[in-house]
């Protein structure tokens, strides 16, 4: 059974900061694994899907890695702005199955 | 193309009464799966289904809970006999395949009273 831990639970930055969120998976037999950014009382944003196949994937100043071998995955924000203010959801499939499985997120603060 | 949209928004129920929510997916999906986030805690995956078909239900509970997605019409999770324990956000997905991104929609938020 998948198991997903986020690394850590909490972040405050000041802006124009790099920084790196952490994602630990249990079952390595994962054909993909998505971030979100989710606001307060707010749905979930898609932000980035890494295939199995893959190493990296970026969008604009997010760039997420994934190795499978290791169960990690880091979400890298480039050049953090107060807009960025969010919690980052990571998941990836239970075995061999779709629906995926979250981890409980970081919850991530940039001062201005 | 529109997103997953899902109402009521806001749903407030009374102990006993049903909850029904709906979600329609993005155009060309035909994969929906049914998210729960209870307060302060992660979410956590409840039923996916496929047009007219459930494929994975081990997330939902076994009693007062159902799911469907009709041929024609939104997806629908039912809850019967509602308890304060429901309360929560509850979140669908859709994708176009089973390996593709799920895209989430803004989620149902049912209070119980």
């Amino acid at each position: 059974k998948q198991e997903v831990t986020q690394i850590p639970a909490a972040l405050s930055v000041p802006e124009g900061e790099n920084l790196v969120l952490n994602c630990s998976f249990t079952d390595s037999a994962i054909y993909n694994l998505q971030w979100f950014r989710q606001d307060p009382g707010k749905g979930l944003t898609s932000l980035l899907l890494i295939q199995s196949s893959q190493r990296e994937q970026t969008s604009g100043r997010l760039n997420a890695s994934l190795d499978k071998s290791s169960g990690r995955s880091t979400l890298y924000i480039a050049a953090s702005q107060p807009g960025d203010s969010a919690t980052y959801l990571c998941a990836a499939p239970n075995s061999g199955n779709t629906p995926l499985v979250f981890g409980k997120g970081t919850r991530l603060s940039v001062i201005a | 193309n529109a997103g997953v949209m899902q109402n009521p928004r806001h749903l407030v129920r009374r102990r006993g009464q049903e909850a029904r929510l709906r979600c329609s997916p993005m155009k060309g999906h035909s994969h929906v799966y049914w998210y729960r986030q209870l307060p302060e805690e992660g979410l956590k995956f409840m039923v996916y289904l496929q047009k007219e078909n459930i494929i994975d239900e081990s997330g939902m509970p076994k009693e007062r809970f159902s799911a469907e997605f009709p041929k024609e019409g939104p997806s629908i999770l039912r809850i019967q006999q509602v308890v304060r324990g429901d309360s929560a956000a509850y979140f669908c997905a859709s994708s176009r395949g089973q390996t593709d991104t799920q895209y989430f929609g803004p989620g149902t938020r049912l209070t119980v009273l």
